[in-house]
Order: structure tokens, then sequence, then C-alpha cells
């Protein structure tokens, strides 16, 4: 199985400030077809999950442009560029390259 | 607007049986794949099975081979779980997930609210 490893586990940020969370895969997520299936995924706080970021870096429809993502291969961002305080929640990576599809461990964005 | 919902959550006793129903609307359900994903009690996301928009295709987890089944009736926009042999572990609110393309590998992106699954004696 595809381990996805993020970093860091919890990220306390300033209203406005930038955040950045990592995930970094055991192998490369290039499919065989070119693409590379890996996704970001938003939970608030007693809320489902939702996705926010698809194959590295297209934003799903509504999410807003101070989310992007960046990366190749093995090594994936994900850029708030000024957090808010409705992107409490935790943040998961997703590798859907191969089967099983494997989550990262999360990330815990809250306000200082 | 895209809506699933899960539907037959309860609790069970271990080694019995549960089956959970995602009713899917706002969306042609047969031109899609569609997931079940789940998260135990203040833990991590597990993508659980998935099933190709004919049905033809189906694919699990190592940890629900076996003893869980996914299904889909087109003609009724719904997804089934059939849970069987249930485990303290299987503990957990399970999300359906509409796959982006109708093939079986990709992402997911519209969700449903959950369903809670219990499994205790």
């Amino acid at each position: 199985d595809i381990v996805m490893t993020q970093t860091p586990l919890s990220s306390p940020v300033t209203l406005g400030q930038p955040a950045s969370i990592s995930c970094r895969s055991s192998q490369s997520l290039v499919h065989s077809d070119g693409n590379t299936y890996l996704s970001w995924l938003q939970q608030r706080p007693g809320q489902p999950p939702r996705l926010l970021i698809y194959k590295i870096s297209n934003r799903f429809s509504g999410v807003p442009d101070r989310f992007s993502g960046s990366g190749a291969g093995t090594d994936f961002t994900l850029k708030i560029s000024r957090v808010e305080a409705e992107d409490v929640g935790v943040y998961y990576c997703m590798q859907a390259t191969q089967f099983p599809l494997t989550f990262g461990g999360g990330t815990k964005v809250e306000i200082k | 607007q895209v809506q699933l919902v899960e539907s037959g959550g309860g609790v069970a006793q271990p080694g019995r049986s549960l089956t959970l129903s995602c009713a899917a609307s706002g969306f042609t359900f047969s031109d899609y794949a569609i997931h079940w994903v789940r998260q135990p009690p203040g833990k991590g996301l597990e993508w659980v099975a998935v099933i190709s928009y004919d049905g033809s295709n189906k694919y699990y987890v190592d940890s629900v081979k076996g003893r869980f089944s996914i299904s889909r009736d087109n003609s009724k926009n719904t997804l089934y779980l059939q849970m069987d042999s249930l485990r303290t572990e299987d503990a957990a609110v399970y999300y359906c997930a509409r796959g982006r393309t109708p093939l079986v590998l990709g992402p997911f992106d519209y969700l449903g609210q959950g369903a809670l699954v219990a499994v205790s004696s």
C-alpha cells in the first residue's frame, strides 16, 4: 500500500497569515495514464470531509482561490495564502493512483 | 445540486450484519463510480470500497474483503454496503462519495453526511 505522510500534525496560524501543509507518498503517484491522482480534503469540525484540490493543483468547484496545491512525484504541498476563521479544521491528502486509496494522517489547522 | 444521503447505520453486535444505503440525486447516478469511505470516532479517514458505474468492477480494502460487499441499483439511484461478520474495529462514520469518473480508479469529489455504525456487545 502507498503510505501518505503529512507534516506538520498541527499548524497554529494567525488570521490573515499563510499556512502550508506537506504530504509525502512512499512511492510515485504518477499513474500509467500520465495523471497524478493526489487530492486534498478539508474537514471542518463536526462536518464531513470536503474536496478542495484534485490532481495536485486543480481547485474543486466553489473552493476559494486562497487554496492552492503544488508538487510532483512523491512530494506535494497545500498552501492557504491568507488563513480565515472558516479554514479551521483538519486537512488530509489522499492518493487515488493505486488501490487501496490511502490518506495522510491529517493536519489540524487552528487559529493562534 | 449533488446530494448523497446515507442511511442504515446503527448498533450491531460483533459477528452480526448491517446494510448501509446511499441515495443519490442531482446527477446522473449511472455515469459515476461510487466509493465508501469511513472514519472511526476521533480518527482519520480510511477508504473502504468502490464500484464502477455499471457495477462490473469492485475493489475493497484488505481489512473488509470477504466480509463487506458493495453493490448498486442504478434504477433506484442507490448504492449499498452489505457488512457481514462485523468487528469492533469496523465502528465508524461511513461516507459514500461520488467518483470523478465512471471507472473505479481516480479520486472522488462529493461526499454525503455519513452514517454512524457502532459495533458493541
